[in-house]
């Protein structure tokens, strides 16, 4: 099994911030890595796919990089509408998802 | 607009089996690049992958639940249903359905449904 290990657990951060948030894999999982934004009582919403592939409509202030081990998904400018929680899942051997990281703003 | 909703019960007993099914509408459950999938999500956890059905009705099934896991097209309905058996209390957890794009076998979850509660008590 693929453990994905999310840090730092929930942040702080001011409207207008740049906040970077992190996702280690516990083997290689090349760039087969998504990222998420979940509100409270919602489903998931698609942000990032393929490691950097930002989905259709979602805002350019969310970038996603990095490969192999290591990944960070960072939102510029943070907006209001950014506060919720953020998950990666890898999907280079079966699905597994990180833990979740709660942005406060 | 691609939509799921999932439907079942909200309760299930220590033991019973729990079915659910997602209904799907705005795309066909028969295109054949999408796999459709099961995630649930305990009460403040995170999220955890159950597994995921192709149309042609292959599915593949999240290793710690294969076995206890069944996950089922109905084409002529458009939806697909997942069987969970011999439930427990740690099977309390809201259930998502989506649909599953990229790749070969559907990476990454584009549409999601709501979610439905499931608590598991006697």
């Amino acid at each position: 099994d693929i453990q994905m290990t999310q840090s730092p657990s929930t942040l702080s951060a001011s409207v207008g911030d740049r906040v970077t948030i992190t996702c280690r894999a516990s083997q290689s999982i090349g760039r087969q890595l998504a990222w998420y934004q979940q509100k409270p009582g919602r489903a998931p919403k698609i942000l990032i796919y393929e490691a950097s592939a930002l989905e259709s409509g979602v805002p350019s202030r969310f970038s996603g990089t990095g490969s192999e081990t290591e990944f960070t998904l960072t939102i510029d400018n943070l907006q209001p509408d950014d506060s919720a929680t953020y998950h990666c899942q890898q999907y280079r051997s079966n699905k597994s998802f990180g833990q979740g990281t709660k942005v406060e703003i | 607009q691609v939509q799921l909703q999932e439907s079942g019960p909200g309760l299930a007993k220590p033991s019973e089996t729990l079915s659910l099914t997602c209904t799907v509408s705005g795309d066909s459950i028969s295109n054949r690049i999408y796999y459709w999938g099961w995630i649930r999500q305990p009460p403040g956890d995170g999220l955890e992958w159950i597994g995921s059905v192709h149309y042609t009705g292959t599915p593949y099934y999240n290793p710690p639940v294969q076995g206890l896991v069944t996950i089922s097209v109905d084409t002529s309905k458009n939806q697909f249903s997942l069987r969970l058996k011999s439930v427990v209390a740690a099977d309390t957890a809201v259930y998502y359905c989506a649909r599953a794009a990229g790749g070969n076998f559907g990476w990454y979850f584009d549409y999601w449904g709501q979610g439905i509660l499931v608590n598991v008590s006697s």
